[in-house]
């Protein structure tokens, strides 16, 4: 199984704020990286699929890259907004562990008004 | 189906019981995916199928856990003899093929055992 780590565990910022987090994975062996919204009480959403060194993925105010040889993915929010406010959960899957996804445990993101 | 389809929602059981718990993945989905999931924490790995092939089970507890799918389609996840510390939402989820492509995730099975 491997370890992907997920960086802040918690953010908490006010709206308009733009803000950022990591998640880090195995480098060797890379197969694909994903990135998640969850919200409590529902399941997690697909936002991206990466599996390029150098990827740049965009929806909306969300943007994504990818450094597979690093192994670390960055997230980014434009402009926070409340309904932005969710566990975002990356993922990622290494041709030596058999394709399986494996999860981060999450960044809680927090936007208040 | 339309969705990845779980069952029961909600399951309250006593220690020592067995469960199972059904997935029911997207129509032609390949991948299928256990995962458990504990209150405010991103998805535990269990095991993973393609098709009928168990590809990995590395992520299942111990062996009082199974998974199976015998006809790659509607897999079935056991517990046997539950004991309170696997009282979990367990999630399923399926995709296309192999883990490059999107994986869409059931709304789960709330296990609680007392």
């Amino acid at each position: 199984i491997l370890n992907v780590e997920q960086s802040p565990q918690s953010l908490h910022v006010q709206e308009g704020d733009s803000t950022n987090f990591t998640c880090s994975f195995p480098s060797s062996n890379f197969y694909a990286l994903h990135w998640y919204r969850w919200e409590t009480a529902k399941s997690p959403e697909a936002l991206f699929v990466m599996t390029l060194n150098g990827d740049e993925k965009k929806k909306g105010r969300i943007s994504a890259t990818l450094n597979t040889k690093e192994g670390y993915s960055y997230l980014y929010i434009k402009g926070s907004q409340p309904e932005d406010s969710a566990t975002y959960l990356c993922a990622s899957a290494n041709s030596n562990s058999g394709y399986a996804l494996n999860f981060g445990k999450g960044t809680s993101l927090l936007v208040t008004p | 189906g339309a969705g990845v389809s779980q069952s029961p929602r909600y399951k309250v059981t006593k220690r020592g019981q067995d469960v199972a718990l059904r997935c029911d993945p997207i129509s032609g989905h390949v991948s299928l995916y256990w995962y458990r999931q504990a209150l405010g924490q991103g998805p535990e790995f269990l095991t993973y199928f393609n098709y009928e092939a168990q590809q990995d089970k590395s992520g299942l507890p111990n062996d009082r856990f199974s998974a199976e799918r015998p006809e790659g389609s509607i897999s079935t996840l056991t517990i046997q003899r539950t004991e309170q510390r696997d009282s979990a939402m367990y999630r399923c989820a399926s995709s296309r093929t192999a883990s490059g492509n999107t994986i869409y995730f059931g709304e789960g099975s709330w296990l609680t055992v007392v």
